[in-house]
């Protein structure tokens, strides 16, 4: 079974600076996608970005990028130009494909968070 | 207006009390999953429906039952609430066609008393 890791259960970061969130995960298969999800106090679960691991180039979205590491195993969400609309709990998240007994799907496994705090 | 709704978003309970979420989409998606957050905590997959016919059990699902009324409609039931089943439910959705994205609903906050 896949795990998600997520080492750094707070962070903060000044306005405008860059933050880097950190996720590590195991498995076994080859292709995979791995997605960030942003949790604010609204309780929304908001996509934020997804890498799709047969690419080599890491995903952008704004000020939001990762840094995929495949052979290490390593995703990290990287925030530049902090605001305080950022100050969320991230989850990184892998998704398996898997098959049932009349379909296949596909399963999403989520890291415990880490709470990012903005600081004005 | 919202894709995915929940309902109710907050519900406080007693113990050994039967309760009801339900879960209601727009977004024609075939599949629809039931999720648990506790505190400091990740989701975890409690069910899992790919269509109407077909609905499978996830990593959590003992204490909960669920029902696919029709393909916009997912309830999750907890038949004799317990306390440790305080938590915030979600409920989500993806598309067959696009299986990489799930959609979530704004959660309900379950407090079993």
């Amino acid at each position: 079974a896949q795990t998600v890791t997520q080492s750094q259960p707070e962070m903060s970061v000044q306005e405008a600076e860059t933050v880097t969130l950190s996720c590590t995960y195991d498995t076994s298969e080859s292709d995979y996608y791995l997605f960030w999800y942003k949790q604010p106090p609204s309780r929304q679960m908001i996509l934020v970005i997804r890498q799709e691991a047969y690419k080599q180039q890491n995903a952008t979205e704004n000020r939001f990028s990762v840094n995929f590491q495949k052979a290490a195993k390593s995703f990290s969400l990287k925030i530049s130009d902090s605001q305080l609309g950022d100050a969320a709990m991230y989850f990184c998240a892998y998704r398996s494909w898997f098959t049932t007994r009349y379909n296949a799907g596909n399963m999403l496994t989520f890291g415990g968070g880490t709470r990012l705090m903005v600081k004005p | 207006d919202a894709d995915v709704t929940q309902t109710p978003r907050n519900r406080i309970t007693k113990t050994g009390k039967r309760i009801m979420l339900e879960c209601s989409q727009t977004k024609g998606h075939d599949r629809m999953y039931w999720y648990r957050q506790d505190p400091g905590l990740g989701l975890q997959l409690i069910y899992y429906s790919f269509d109407v016919k077909d609905i499978n059990k996830g990593e959590i699902s003992d204490g909960y039952s669920v029902s696919r009324q029709a393909q916009a409609k997912f309830s999750l039931s907890l038949e004799s609430a317990i306390p440790n089943q305080t938590a915030l439910y979600f409920c989500a959705t993806s598309d067959s066609g696009r299986p990489n994205e799930q959609f979530f609903g704004p959660g309900t906050r379950l407090t079993v008393l």
